[in-house]
């Protein structure tokens, strides 16, 4: 079946300091994988995606590449701020469901 | 612009009302999606309209009625809600939709937060 699995949170990190949020699948055929944002109170925001393996995605500071080899999608920021304090979730869709598959999110605190 | 609208913001209804959520986005897109979320968890999928046609039902309790009266609009229409229906409600669009052949992003509001008491 089609799965995501991210890592447990919270993540709590200074100002600056580099992110990384794993995250793993299990999928049939050759999903789309995104990174959405979450921040409090509000909607989910599309962060980043990527469709193909080795593909990079990156917006707003943040990068993910697609590795099929190791079935991961983890996420990156080299410096974090603040404002980056959000629950993020990982996810699949299968090709031609139209469905996402939502990891579990993981918390992201960022602390002055 | 890649704006998706909800209303309201906020809604309180007792077990026995009858209310509607109501979403639009003005993007061109075909397929719009509704999901639940409780807190701390992942939205869970309820509904996909593509084409306005209902494409996926994820065996939703009848208490809960979607309609997309045209391409831009979806509703929810809600009556004898129980306390553990108590969420936020999230709508979403996509640029085409199941079967379509690829996979487009979906994009979401900012979400009504359901309170049944």
């Amino acid at each position: 079946g089609n799965s995501v699995t991210q890592m447990e949170g919270p993540v709590t990190l200074s100002e600056e300091a580099f992110l990384t949020i794993n995250c793993t699948y299990t999928a049939t055929g050759y999903p789309s994988l995104f990174w959405y944002v979450q921040y409090p109170g509000e909607g989910l925001q599309l962060l980043l995606k990527a469709t193909k393996a080795d593909d990079k995605g990156s917006n707003k500071g943040f990068e993910a590449t697609y590795r099929k080899e190791t079935t991961s999608f983890h996420l990156e920021k080299g410096s974090v701020q603040v404002s980056d304090s959000a629950v993020y979730f990982c996810a699949l869709s299968p090709a031609n469901t139209g469905k996402l598959i939502f990891g579990q999110g993981t918390t992201l605190q960022v602390k002055p | 612009d890649t704006e998706v609208t909800q209303t309201p913001k906020h809604l309180v209804m007792g077990m026995t009302n009858k209310k509607s959520l109501k979403c639009e986005q003005h993007m061109g897109h075909r397929a719009m999606y509704w999901y639940k979320q409780k807190a701390k968890k992942p939205p869970e999928l309820m509904f996909v309209y593509s084409y306005e046609k209902l494409s996926i039902n994820e065996s939703v309790p009848s208490r809960f009625s979607p309609e997309c009266p045209n391409s831009s609009l979806l509703n929810l229409h809600l009556h004898a809600l129980q306390p553990e229906d108590s969420a936020l409600y999230l709508c979403a669009s996509s640029q085409d939709g199941p079967g379509r052949g690829f996979f487009y992003e979906q994009y979401f509001g900012p979400g009504t937060r359901l309170t049944v008491t």
